[in-house]
């Protein structure tokens, strides 16, 4: 059971490059988050699921892109890399529709740096 | 929105003194859970509180949930080289879908 796998672990981008983060859960969970942490600053949500087919905007979602054609896949895209979002991204699944009540499951972190 | 205010940012202890890190909330909290990330890691759950008052222990661990379900705090008695990492209470308010995050207290323990 592998739990939240996100890929790449470790990219480095270029000013105004594009790319995905990849997440892939398989405990058939139908919430899914994507959080962003920087040092002093907890974990911030971008975007959110509750389902395939369903996203909303978290706290911080400028600059980001989510789209759930899966229960199992939650990718992020960066439409135009910037300095400002170097940053640790962290994914995370919930059993249930809202993931009320039940606990976060989380992925190992892409470290990311935009130079 | 929700803010979750977390308390201190940070804490040196030696091993053998205890620790506690305390949770506010602007709004009253349908649940509360708290994580723990280790250095390099990704956060761990470690338990979710949901009535008012509530209080539950793992091991060392005290968790407690006010009684206006707007503050909660996590006692670590004898703190141990293991209990090193950054811990995360996170909200969820009532009618809200989402888990709100308090920005972590890092505890650092020294032998």
């Amino acid at each position: 059971n592998a739990g939240v796998t996100q890929t790449p672990k470790f990219q480095v981008l270029k000013t105004g490059q594009s790319m995905t983060l990849q997440c892939a859960q398989d405990m058939n969970h139908e919430y899914m988050s994507w959080y962003r942490q920087d040092p002093g600053m907890g974990l911030r949500l971008i975007h959110y699921s509750v389902g395939a087919g369903i996203t909303d905007q978290g706290e911080v979602p400028n600059g980001y892109n989510v789209s759930r054609s899966t229960t199992e896949d939650f990718p992020l895209r960066l439409l135009s890399a910037a300095p400002s979002q170097t940053s640790v991204y962290f994914c995370a699944s919930s059993y249930g529709n809202r993931g009320l009540n039940t606990e976060a499951f989380f992925g190992q972190g892409t470290r990311l740096t935009v130079v | 929105g929700q803010q979750v205010m977390q308390i201190p940012q940070y804490q040196h202890v030696q091993e053998g003194e205890d620790f506690t890190t305390y949770c506010n909330s602007s709004t009253t909290l349908s649940n509360i859970q708290w994580y723990k990330q280790r250095p390099g890691g990704h956060p761990v759950f470690l338990i979710q509180l949901v009535k008012s008052g509530e209080v539950k222990k793992q091991k060392r661990l005290t968790f407690q949930f006010g009684e206006a379900k707007k503050n909660s705090s996590l006692h670590i008695t004898a703190t141990q080289t293991t209990d090193v990492g950054t811990y995360f209470c996170a909200g969820r308010g009532s009618g809200y879908s989402t888990l709100t995050f308090g920005k972590g207290t890092m505890l650092l323990v020294s032998p």
